[in-house]
């Protein structure tokens, strides 16, 4: 079973303040992380996908960094909006196949 | 938009009934998967089709099962329906069902099983 672990479960943060938060996953047998952002009511909306130890994705406000030795990534949200409220996800292949197990993800509310 | 389209939104159904739902992936995607969210857990994977081809499994029931058609298109099919089957069920695809390629989701079908 391939444990991936998300953390904080959730955050409140202050209208215009930047934040981060964790996936981590065993570094054995890495092969990709993915990275969603799921909003109320919609459908998860891929943000990144990373395979490379040290890989630095940016979107926007919204970047993601990659450390496979020791088995996490970090997704910052610089300058918060309300739009970005959400629950970000992330998942991993198991075992390299393209089944993914999701995170329980990080519910993301921010304050206006 | 994702691209995905799934069908029906809705469904509301009795306990012993077969359901069967309908995704079609974005134009240009050979891979299909199939994932169930229920209230009390996070996304689960079923199931996932490349080309037509079973790929990989998850836990899914013997009760269901899916298939994916020539023009690409799969069908989730729910048999016995149990209260417990009350969930979302969301299909995604990607262009060629590797590791390391984006799946795009569709809207999902909310199945309550009455």
């Amino acid at each position: 079973i391939l444990n991936v672990e998300q953390s904080p479960q959730s955050l409140h943060v202050q209208e215009g303040d930047s934040t981060n938060f964790t996936c981590s996953f065993p570094s054995s047998n890495f092969y990709a992380l993915h990275w969603y952002r799921w909003e109320t009511a919609k459908s998860p909306e891929a943000l990144f996908v990373m395979t490379l130890n040290g890989d630095e994705k940016k979107k926007g406000r919204i970047s993601a960094t990659l450390n496979t030795k020791e088995g996490y990534s970090y997704l910052y949200i610089k300058g918060s909006q309300p739009e970005d409220s959400a629950t970000y996800l992330c998942a991993l292949p198991f075992f390299g196949n393209e089944k993914l197990t999701f995170g329980t993800g990080t519910r993301l509310t921010i304050i206006p | 938009d994702s691209g995905v389209t799934q069908t029906p939104k809705h469904l509301i159904t009795a306990t012993g009934q077969r359901v069967t739902l309908r995704c079609s992936p974005r134009s240009g995607d050979l891979s299909v998967y199939w994932y169930q969210q229920s209230l009390d857990q996070g996304l689960q994977f079923l199931i996932q089709y490349y080309n037509g081809e079973e790929r990989a499994k998850g836990n899914i029931l013997e009760r269901f099962s899916a298939q994916q058609f020539p023009d690409l298109h799969s069908e989730l099919n729910l048999s016995s329906l149990e209260l417990g089957d009350s969930a979302l069920y969301f299909c995604a695809s990607s262009v060629a069902g590797q590791s390391y390629n984006e799946q795009f989701f569709g809207p999902g079908t909310r199945l309550t099983v009455l």
